[in-house]
């Protein structure tokens, strides 16, 4: 069984632009988290979708927002970005129902010149 | 605020010897996972805990849920260089809450 695969695994910005993330889950899967991991705030939630609707947000800015497809493929989107959003951007896949743990991704590397 | 805390945060030991890592929450959970996370990879699932009290073992590691499902601990037995890597505690309630980590180095 594929695992969850992100892409791309690093990309370089500049302060300002915009970036969008994509994660396509494990199959069969229909919950989709999105979670920032930096040295200084360890793993941060950003938010979940399950059947393509946002079923959980965690505590950032609107800057940052994300979608769902109908495959359950997901994409995360940061408009202009700041230097503090360098971090390891981690995806995790479950079944979406209770006690189903999720499985991740290996990221995708942003980092903001 | 972070809902789960983890200790120690760092622990380098020797080859051989027993640590212990613990998760500790005033949160109730419905279940609790343990992963393990090496540099420029993300997180790997190493067990999920559901029953209060429950003790599971996964060859020379045991992880155990607390009574109250608002704590965990993880043993390791006879580390050794391969279990290095950063331990990562998650509790599920509305969403998953992971815990502040703890990076272990066992040096041979």
């Amino acid at each position: 069984k594929a695992g969850v695969t992100q892409t791309p695994r690093y990309l370089i910005k500049t302060r300002g632009q915009q970036v969008t993330l994509s994660c396509s889950p494990i199959s069969g899967h229909r919950s989709v988290s999105w979670y920032q991991q930096t040295p200084g705030q360890g793993l941060q939630f950003l938010f979940e979708y399950f059947s393509e609707t946002q079923r959980n947000k965690g505590n950032f800015p609107g800057r940052f927002s994300g979608r769902q497809f109908s495959n359950s493929r997901s994409e995360m989107n940061v408009s202009t970005l700041e230097l503090g959003d360098s971090a390891l951007y981690l995806c995790a896949s479950s079944p979406g129902t209770r006690n189903q743990p999720q499985h991740f991704g290996d990221g995708t590397r942003l980092s903001i010149l | 605020t972070q809902l789960l805390e983890q200790s120690p945060q760092f622990l380098s030991i020797q080859e051989g010897e027993n640590l212990t890592v613990y998760c500790n929450s005033s949160s109730v959970f419905s279940s609790l996972q343990w992963y393990r996370q090496e540099p420029g990879e993300g997180p790997v699932l190493l067990v999920t805990v559901v029953t209060g009290g429950e003790v599971k073992k996964l060859k020379r590691l045991t992880f155990q849920f607390g009574d109250a499902r608002k704590d965990s601990s993880l043993h390791i037995t006879a580390a050794q260089p391969g279990d290095t890597g950063l331990y990562l505690c998650a509790g599920e309630g509305n969403q998953f809450y992971f815990g502040t980590g703890t990076s272990l180095t066992v040096i041979p």
